[in-house]
C-alpha cells in the first residue's frame, strides 16, 4: 500500500507560537490532501481539504487564517498552526489520496502540545 | 453527519473470530464501504472495501448484506494486535476526476482478552 509520512510526530511549543507540520506521500502522487483533528477519547475530525496548486477548502468551523494549509507539490502539504493556544493541543493526522487509488493513505499523525 | 451505526465497544478472547457491526441504512447505490482501524496514537489504517460481494484479504472478510443497509467486518482469528478502534466508512468512489470526504464516526472500541 501507499505510504504517507508526517513530520514531527510530536511537538511541544509554547502558547503564541507558530508550528509547521508536513505531510508527505512517500511512493505516489497525491492529488488531494486532508487533514483531520483529534482530541482524546473523540473520533476524527476533518478540518481542511486541499489540492495541489489550489487554495484548501475548509470545513465550518475551521478559522483558516488560524490553520494555515499549503499543498505545493504532488507530494507534500503543510499545516501550521500560527498562535497557537493550548486548547490547539490535539493530534492532528493527515491523509493523502491519489488519482489511481480509491482510498485514503493516512499518516501516522501528529501529536501537538502547546503550554 | 456519519452515515453509519456501529457499537461503541466489542470484547473478544485472543484467538476467537471477531464480528464487528455496521449498519448503514442511508447507503446509496453508489457508496462502497470502507473499514478502517486505529491502533492508540497512529492513523488510521486502512483494512477492507466492498460494493456488494462478500471481499477476503490478509487482514480480514466484509460480509454485505444483500440489501447493503447493513455490513460485518470479519477477523477471523483476534490478536492482541487487533485491538484498535474499528471505523465504518461510507465513500462514493464513483466520481471522476474527483475527491471524496471521508466523515468518521465513533467507531467501535475492539478489547482482545488474552
Amino acid at each position: 500500500g501507499a505510504v504517507v509520512s508526517q513530520h514531527p510526530s510530536r511537538v511541544i511549543c509554547k502558547s503564541g507560537t507558530s508550528v509547521k507540520i508536513e505531510c508527505r506521500s512517500l511512493d505516489f502522487q497525491a492529488t488531494t490532501m486532508f487533514w483531520y483533528r483529534q482530541f482524546p477519547k473523540q473520533s476524527l475530525m476533518l478540518m481542511a481539504t486541499s489540492n495541489e496548486g489550489s487554495k484548501a477548502t475548509y470545513e465550518q468551523g475551521v478559522e483558516k487564517d488560524k490553520f494555515l494549509i499549503n499543498h505545493a507539490s504532488l507530494t507534500l502539504s503543510t499545516l501550521t498552526v500560527t498562535s497557537a493556544h493550548p486548547e490547539d493541543s490535539s493530534f492532528y493526522i493527515c491523509s493523502a489520496e491519489g488519482a489511481s487509488y480509491n482510498e485514503q493513505f493516512f499518516g501516522p499523525g501528529t501529536r501537538l502540545t502547546v503550554l | 453527519d456519519a452515515k453509519t451505526t456501529q457499537p461503541n465497544s466489542m470484547e473478544s478472547n485472543e484467538e476467537e473470530p471477531v464480528h464487528l457491526p455496521c449498519n448503514h441504512s442511508t447507503i446509496s447505490g453508489t457508496d462502497y464501504i470502507h473499514w478502517y482501524r486505529q491502533l492508540p496514537s497512529q492513523g488510521p489504517e486502512y483494512v477492507i472495501h466492498g460494493l456488494t460481494s462478500n471481499v477476503n484479504n490478509r487482514m480480514a472478510s466484509l460480509a454485505i448484506a444483500e440489501d447493503r443497509k447493513s455490513s460485518t467486518l470479519i477477523l477471523h482469528r483476534a490478536t492482541l494486535r487487533d485491538a484498535a478502534v474499528y471505523y465504518c466508512i461510507l465513500r462514493d468512489n464513483s466520481e471522476s476526476g474527483g475527491y471524496q470526504k471521508v466523515t468518521f464516526g465513533t467507531g467501535t472500541k475492539l478489547q482482545v482478552i488474552p
